[in-house]
């Protein structure tokens, strides 16, 4: 049953334009995460923040920028998008701690870049 | 910086056959793997975690870890048409960050 929900499911932008991805967690989890997917099925982290705090941030362009209204949403802005940022962004959510940190997925916003 | 590679790349296996899918990563000291499973156009879904050397079944699916050897296998028993997905380990790297492996697409035929 879903219980990490993402908006939109995909989104058709032009170069230079700015989006915005939603995600909640109905979970009660701590913890949520931004991994970005791409055409590879390789997924890496980009963002994780714990109880409204960033406690990860890899090494993302300046354009992406995280926010956390609470421990339940996790949305990502880009601004101007570029071609290579065409990719699926999958929010996760789990508990702090280290055995019991199982991401629980949503299903992920596809985004192409045109 | 853990690094972590699956094999094969794509399994095709008659449906009741066993599936066996790898998973090898770089740095032997973390304790916290998993593995998921995606099917297209759908977010991951956990199928097994494992904290130890040894085995651990869920259901269906076992999951073998050898730390010593640097290496995480997961085992189908009985595959069905509807485990065709693609199947993604995941190592823990300790700072609430983890390093998934580029998959292993599973086709199960009937």
């Amino acid at each position: 049953e879903t219980a990490v929900f993402q908006t939109p499911n995909y989104h058709v932008t032009q170069v230079g334009n700015e989006v915005s991805f939603n995600c909640k967690q109905t979970l009660g989890h701590d913890t949520m995460y931004w991994y970005k997917q791409d055409s590879k099925k390789l997924l890496k982290i980009m963002f994780s923040y714990n109880n409204k705090q960033l406690i990860v941030n890899e090494t993302v362009p300046r354009r992406f920028s995280p926010q956390s209204s609470d421990k339940a949403h996790l949305n990502l802005r880009i601004k101007s998008v570029e071609p290579e940022d065409s990719a699926v962004y999958l929010c996760a959510s789990s508990y702090w701690g280290p055995s019991q940190n199982t991401l629980y997925f949503g299903a992920g916003t596809r985004l192409s870049v045109l | 910086q853990q690094k972590v590679q699956q094999s094969p790349e794509s399994l095709t296996v008659s449906e009741g056959a066993m599936a066996s899918l790898n998973c090898t990563f770089s740095d032997g000291t973390s304790n916290n793997f998993r593995w998921y499973r995606q099917h297209s156009a759908k977010g991951l879904e956990v199928l097994v975690s494992i904290f130890s050397d040894g085995e651990k079944e869920e259901g269906r699916f076992t999951a073998h870890l050898n730390r010593a050897n640097l290496h995480v296998s997961l085992h189908i028993r009985e595959p069905q048409p509807s485990d065709s997905a693609v199947y993604l380990c995941a190592v823990n790297t300790g700072n609430y960050k983890y390093v998934f492996g580029a998959g292993t697409r599973l086709k199960v035929i009937a």
